[in-house]
């Protein structure tokens, strides 16, 4: 299996402008999260999906943030507009049930908002 | 307060020595314990699983959870330098807690191994 795949790996944008974050989770995978990881706050979740629904965005920073997932196969993660704050390592990481164990990461989308 | 503390190093050992790496928290209802390894520029690897309270070894690794203390650790023995790596501890509550499975992380430790 190829593992979770995200695109771009790097992403350098200039504030204000819409940044998108795409992710493809393990074949045969119920839950996708979204995470962000930055030197002050470590891993935070921003939001997971079961089935494709999402069940918690209560990690979603402000309303400039959105994620979906239109299938099981493929997420988005949109922020418009970015702000130089929004910097960080987002990782994307998928599990085949709700258990901490099963959990894989991505390689992870560096975003730089200059 | 964070729900989860870690120490962010960094930790520098030579090859061979015993590292401890270290995390306290917060929320009781904690009962699953993981520890992650991340190199540079990598996403998380599960290293080691714990549930509840005790001791888990895995070869050179030995996970530990003190739910008493709200304190948990990994020893790795025989130190070697492709252990140098950021530690992350990370949790989670029940399921029928109705929390959810939601991992909550520390920081991480940076580890170096050196020759």
């Amino acid at each position: 299996d190829a593992g979770v795949i995200q695109s771009p790996r790097h992403e350098v944008t200039e504030m204000g402008q819409e940044v998108t974050l795409r992710c493809k989770p393990i074949s045969g995978h119920d839950y996708l999260f979204w995470y962000r990881q930055t030197m002050m706050r470590g891993l935070e979740l921003l939001i997971y999906f079961n089935n494709n629904v999402p069940i918690d965005d209560s990690g979603m920073p402000e309303d400039r943030f959105s994620a979906k997932m239109p299938n099981a196969s493929f997420s988005t993660l949109k922020i418009q507009p970015s702000e130089p704050r929004d910097s960080a390592v987002y990782f994307c990481a998928s599990s085949p049930r709700l258990s901490g164990n099963t959990i894989y990461f991505g390689e992870g989308s560096w975003l730089t908002v200059v | 307060q964070k729900e989860v503390e870690q120490d962010p190093g960094p930790l520098s050992v030579p090859e061979g020595a015993i590292v401890s790496l270290n995390c306290t928290y917060s929320n009781s209802a904690f009962q699953y314990f993981m520890w992650y390894r991340q190199y540079s520029r990598k996403g998380p690897e599960l290293l080691m699983y714990t549930y509840s309270s005790g001791n888990k070894e895995d070869g050179r690794f030995t996970a530990q959870v003190d739910k008493s203390s709200k304190y948990i650790s990994l020893f790795i023995r025989d130190s070697q330098p492709s252990d140098s790596a950021t530690y992350l501890c990370a949790m989670s509550a029940e399921v029928l807690t109705g929390g959810g499975n939601k991992l909550t992380f520390g920081t991480g430790t940076q580890l170096k191994v050196e020759l």
